[in-house]
């Protein structure tokens, strides 16, 4: 079945330590985003990409890094210039033809906590 | 970028109609309404979307005002299983055909047995 798959589920960090965290998608879709996700909070977008070796940052891409080298992946590494990095992190990704429309898929989510 | 109000938690009778209201006052002429529910740590889930017309699927009906400022999405026969946080979103569609998201804290809509 198609989808988003996003790893691992849950990640436990030591402060100080980068994590990167995995985003495949076989939907053949050319955009994908990350987004995090606070307790009882929205969702805010932190990096997008709309095509292979490009990628924009968000409203909170500090202390975030991301690269785009395959179209089905989007891997996101918190690095420890982040100053709150426990959160629950969201991949999605979206069918860039579809202009006016074109809805986003979500993966499950990542849930990193830093000890 | 147009920013929603929706109200923190609502909730409704199992088998009867979920009315959740959004208000997106300064929302502009090319800017779609999404709504998306997230279920408990999951990955939000897309239920509909609409520009100036009324909406209708198999999961909800999005009915939005004439002057595109506020906005309802109808669950005709709310389940248990509807129980989810639904976000009201302002999509602005960018001149390089990618867009933004912006998402609120979302209405809590509890179903009661």
């Amino acid at each position: 079945d198609g989808g988003i798959t996003q790893s691992p589920k849950y990640l436990f960090r030591k402060e100080g330590q980068n994590v990167t965290l995995s985003c495949e998608q076989n939907l053949n879709h050319d955009a994908m985003y990350w987004y995090r996700q606070d307790p009882g909070q929205g969702l805010r977008l932190i990096y997008y990409s709309q095509i292979v070796n490009d990628f924009q940052k968000g409203d909170i891409a500090e202390g975030y890094s991301v690269s785009r080298e395959k179209k089905e992946s989007f891997p996101l590494t918190v690095t420890s210039a982040q100053k709150n990095p426990t959160a629950f992190y969201l991949c999605a990704s979206r069918d860039r033809g579809l202009r006016g429309a074109g809805e986003l898929f979500f993966g499950e989510g990542s849930r990193l906590t830093v000890l | 970028d147009a920013k929603t109000t929706q109200p923190p938690s609502m909730d409704c009778a199992e088998g009867r109609a979920a009315n959740l209201p959004c208000n997106h006052s300064t929302i502009s002429g090319n800017e779609y309404v999404y709504w998306y529910r997230q279920i408990h740590s999951q990955g939000p889930q897309y239920i509909i979307h609409g520009l100036k017309n009324n909406e209708t699927n198999e999961m909800a009906s999005l009915i939005i005002t004439e002057d595109r400022k506020s906005s309802t999405l109808i669950l005709p026969h709310a389940t248990l299983r509807d129980t989810a946080v639904y976000y009201c979103i302002v999509r602005l569609l960018l001149m390089d055909s990618s867009y933004k998201l912006i998402f609120g804290s979302g209405t809590r809509l509890l179903v009661r047995p």
